[in-house]
């Protein structure tokens, strides 16, 4: 069976600073992974999904960006983090037609 | 109107009720519906999914399609503390409809609490 593994779990960055969150996956080959944002109050955001190697869509354009260096992993980066950044990471995993499955999250506060 | 839209609630509900949560969804999305269960500080979770007219029950779940009406619905018989969560209901976008093809759109969810 496939699982994700997304770190860190929690994360606290100053307004300026970088940032690199990783997912990796297991039990699969050639997934969609997809990266998604929820903020506080709000719904579940797609940012970037990826079909392959080397292959990022961005759905939203913002302070985030999005790579894919090997087939199980993806890698959600910014290079200056805004406020606005903070919420709830998540990495998904297409597991069957539309059925998602998606990783435990990364909870970014941005200070 | 919103690809997928929900009721945020709170819906509370007393033990053993049955919760009963709703979705609308527009003509950019595709028929087939996923209803996922996101605990407080949790990711969300796969629980339902329906892709014709009429009920689907899965134990005391049972997700209904209502297409004329454009309405999803998810009952939850015999609620239990354990079903406080959120509840979201999510289509993916049709083809040619805008959005990624394929890829899922979320409501943003119905908070539901079960009083014991």
């Amino acid at each position: 069976s496939q699982t994700i593994h997304q770190w860190p779990a929690t994360l606290v960055q100053p307004v300026g600073s970088p940032l690199s969150l990783e997912c990796t996956v297991e039990g699969t080959s050639n997934p969609n992974l997809y990266w998604y944002r929820q903020a506080a109050g709000r719904g579940l955001q797609l940012l970037f999904y990826s079909v392959g190697i080397g292959q990022i869509s961005s759905e939203v354009p913002q302070n985030l960006s999005a790579s894919r260096p090997q087939d199980r992993q993806f890698i959600l980066s910014s290079k200056k983090l805004l406020l606005s950044d903070s919420g709830f990471y998540l990495c998904a995993l297409n597991i069957a037609k539309n059925i998602q499955y998606f990783g435990a999250g990364t909870r970014l506060s941005v200070l | 109107q919103k690809e997928v839209e929900q009721n945020s609630g709170p819906l509370s509900v007393p033990e053993g009720a049955i919760a009963s949560l709703n979705c609308t969804y527009s003509d950019r999305v595709s028929q087939s519906f996923f209803w996922y269960r996101q605990y407080s500080g949790k990711s969300p979770e796969l629980i339902m999914s329906i892709y014709s007219n009429g009920d689907k029950e899965d134990g005391r779940f049972t997700a209904q399609l209502n297409k004329a009406s454009q309405y999803v619905s998810l009952l939850i018989r015999d609620s239990q503390p354990s079903d406080s969560a959120t509840y979201l209901c999510a289509a993916p976008f049709l083809v040619g409809y805008g959005g990624s093809q394929g890829n899922l759109i979320f409501g943003k969810g119905t908070k539901l609490s079960v009083k014991p």
